[in-house]
């Protein structure tokens, strides 16, 4: 059981060029998130999705795109990389949520550290 | 406004002794969830402990135990019997509301040194 999958592991850029982190869970869950990681600020949304073909911003939306075609990937774009973007990004998925019920744990991906130079 | 907050940057605890991070929080919400996530020198995210607002017990899980203060905003994280591997980030979270979505708010997180 593979969880949560992150491609790529790691990717330099240069300002200005596009990518895109691919995110894959084989859990069937029907929440996704991506966040970044960056020194002395914990973790930050970026965007989530709620289900097939829907997404919403996060805390950080601006300089991202994300789609989620296909209910098992979800896809975070950087259309004009800015060093500002350097980061380590973490997609996560969950169960929704249950009222009163359970704690619908994130599981996370193992992080894609990305340098824009 | 900080919604969590974790006050302690680092923190170092000898082997076998018991150490507590500490978590405040901010909320209006009535309902709403605690988390504790290990983030370990390799990276990954490991969920730790939960407590919802509604649990009447304090959560424990093995060495982990969280303190949950409900007037004081509080949801410390006590570890118990501090072993080496227990030598990483952790981070508070929380998710609050019946609002659409099951996103965390993070802290920004406690280095936890353990000494031998």
């Amino acid at each position: 059981n593979a969880g949560v999958t992150q491609t790529p592991k790691f990717r330099v850029l240069k300002t200005g060029q596009s990518m895109t982190l691919l995110c894959a869970q084989d859990m069937n869950h029907e929440y996704m998130y991506w966040y970044r990681q960056d020194p002395g600020m914990g973790l930050r949304l970026i965007h989530y999705s709620v289900g097939e073909g829907t997404t919403a911003k996060g805390e950080v939306p601006d300089g991202y795109n994300v789609s989620r075609l296909k209910k098992q990937n979800f896809l975070l774009g950087l259309e004009s990389a800015a060093p500002s973007q350097t980061s380590v990004y973490f997609c996560a998925s969950s169960y929704p949520r249950q009222l009163h019920a359970g704690a619908n744990v994130l599981t996370f991906g193992a992080g894609s550290r990305l340098t824009v130079l | 406004a900080q919604k969590i907050t974790q006050t302690q940057p680092g923190m170092f605890v000898q082997e076998k002794e018991a150490v507590t991070l500490d978590c405040t929080y901010d909320t209006s919400d009535q309902s709403y969830g605690l988390f504790w996530y290990k983030q370990p020198s390799s990276g990954e995210m490991i969920f730790l402990i939960y407590q919802g607002s509604y649990d009447e017990q304090n959560a424990t899980e093995g060495r982990y135990s969280l303190n949950f203060q409900k007037a004081r905003k509080s949801a410390n994280l006590v570890i118990s019997a501090s072993q080496l591997g227990d030598s990483a980030m952790y981070f508070c979270a929380m998710r609050e509301g019946r609002g659409y979505g099951n996103k965390l708010v993070f802290g920004a997180g406690t280095i936890l040194r353990v000494k031998s």
